[in-house]
């Protein structure tokens, strides 16, 4: 079975500087795909960004970019220029390309000290 | 317009009782999902149904029956309610990769 850890329950970051969230997996698969979801305090998920396990280039959304290694196994998010609205749980999610579900880590909390 | 919408947002009720969340996506996907996200704020699959058809049960308790009439639609009924059913439910939609949640329904079971 696929499992996701995220190691940091917590992280703080100053306005505007970078801040970095680990995520690690395990998996027999080859192809399969990762996510970062986004969950302010309004409760809603929010995809903030994709990558899919094929791909060898990093995806970048605006302020947010991966660093996916994939013999590592390791997914992690970089949130730059961080602002107070980046607030809120972070999830990293895994899906296998024949799967029918998300496998989702603990969560890490990021808090934005203005 | 909302993409996957889950009514209530609230659901406050006694021991007991049976209750419903109903769940509907607009996007046309394929698959849909319930989640459950305990007061630690671990979300945990609960079901999976792709057209219609139960794909994953993931040990829920039989006191909990998800109903999907057609593709756009996912409801889930809970029946004999527990202090431990209390959590947020949130139902989900996806074609192929990421899925995309509904606002979630918060249950307090009192």
């Amino acid at each position: 079975a696929q499992t996701v850890t995220q190691s940091q329950p917590e992280m703080s970051v100053q306005e505007a500087e970078t801040v970095t969230l680990s995520c690690t997996y395990d998996t027999s698969e080859s192809d399969y795909y990762l996510f970062w979801y986004k969950q302010p305090p309004s409760r809603q998920m929010i995809l903030v960004i994709r990558q899919e396990a094929y791909k060898q280039q990093n995806a970048t959304e605006n302020r947010f970019s991966v660093n996916f290694q994939k013999a590592a196994k390791s997914f992690s998010l970089k949130i730059s220029d961080s602002q107070l609205g980046d607030a809120a749980m972070y999830f990293c999610a895994y899906r296998g390309a024949a799967g029918n579900k998300l496998t989702f880590g603990g969560g890490t909390r990021v808090l934005v000290k203005p | 317009d909302t993409a996957v919408s889950q009514t209530p947002k609230y659901l406050v009720t006694q021991m007991g009782n049976d209750k419903s969340i109903k769940c509907e996506q607009n996007l046309g996907h394929d698959t849909m999902y319930w989640y459950k996200q305990d007061s630690k704020k671990f979300l945990k699959i609960m079901f999976s149904y792709n057209n219609k058809e139960l794909i994953i049960n993931e040990t829920v308790p039989n006191r909990f029956s998800p109903k999907s009439p057609d593709k756009a639609h996912l409801n889930l009924h809970i029946n004999s309610l527990e202090l431990g059913d209390s959590a947020v439910y949130f139902c989900a939609s996806s074609r192929l990769t990421e899925a995309f949640f509904g606002q979630g329904t918060r249950l307090t079971v009192v």
